[in-house]
């Protein structure tokens, strides 16, 4: 079964700070990697995604992921943060073979202040 | 816009009470999906289905079971509350496999706290 490890819960950043946020799973096959985001009082919504390709993935509002598969991590990143970007991150991995199922991570939250 | 939608957004009820959670998704999506979300812990998936009258158990279905009469509405019922079970719980639909390139969507999440 995979597994997910978000390493930090909690990150307080000041607005213009760059942004990295890890992830690493534990799955000896082939992936499907995913950043989802929820707002204060929002659903979660899709961050990005990577599949195959490029390992170099770009999402929105600035945000990308870089999938190294040696080290089985897909961290995300933004180079500099807004307040409007903060929010909880969560890591989720689907192993090829597991059909439907989705697992996630324990979650990082973001506070920038302003 | 794919729309999930979660008929309650807080409930507050007594242990041993039976809970229903009702959700219902308006874009035709085969796969249905029960998460729960508790600090710490992400999202823990309860319950899946893949079609209708079909499921499938998640990662933590104790205590949980699950309906899905008709294509657009997953239902997670809690036959007999506990205050283990006080989370905060996510519905999501999808068009097909993650694997095959299709986004899971949430709904706004139900708040339970059970007393």
């Amino acid at each position: 079964a995979q597994s997910v490890s978000q390493h930090n819960h909690h990150v307080i950043l000041s607005e213009a700070a760059s942004l990295e946020l890890g992830c690493n799973y534990s799955y000896g096959g082939t992936v499907n990697l995913f950043w989802y985001v929820q707002y204060p009082g929002q659903h979660l919504q899709l961050l990005l995604k990577y599949f195959s390709g490029d390992p170099l993935v770009k999402g929105i509002k600035g945000f990308e992921a870089e999938f190294i598969k040696s080290k089985f991590s897909f961290n995300l990143r933004k180079p500099s943060v807004q307040w409007s970007d903060t929010a909880e991150y969560f890591c989720a991995v689907n192993a090829r073979n597991a059909g439907n199922m989705l697992t996630f991570g324990g979650g990082t939250r973001l506070m920038v202040k302003p | 816009d794919v729309k999930v939608t979660q008929s309650s957004r807080y409930l507050v009820k007594r242990t041993g009470e039976k809970v229903f959670l009702e959700c219902v998704q308006d874009m035709d999506h085969e796969n249905m999906f029960w998460y729960r979300q508790d600090p710490g812990l992400g999202l823990r998936l309860i319950y899946f289905s893949y079609d209708v009258k079909m499921k499938e158990k998640g990662d933590i279905p104790e205590g949980y079971s699950v309906s899905r009469e008709k294509k657009e509405r997953f239902s997670l019922i809690l036959e007999s509350a506990s205050t283990n079970q006080t989370s905060m719980y996510l519905c999501a639909s999808s068009l097909s496999s993650a694997s095959s390139g299709n986004t899971i969507y949430f709904g706004e999440g139900s708040w339970l706290t059970v007393v």
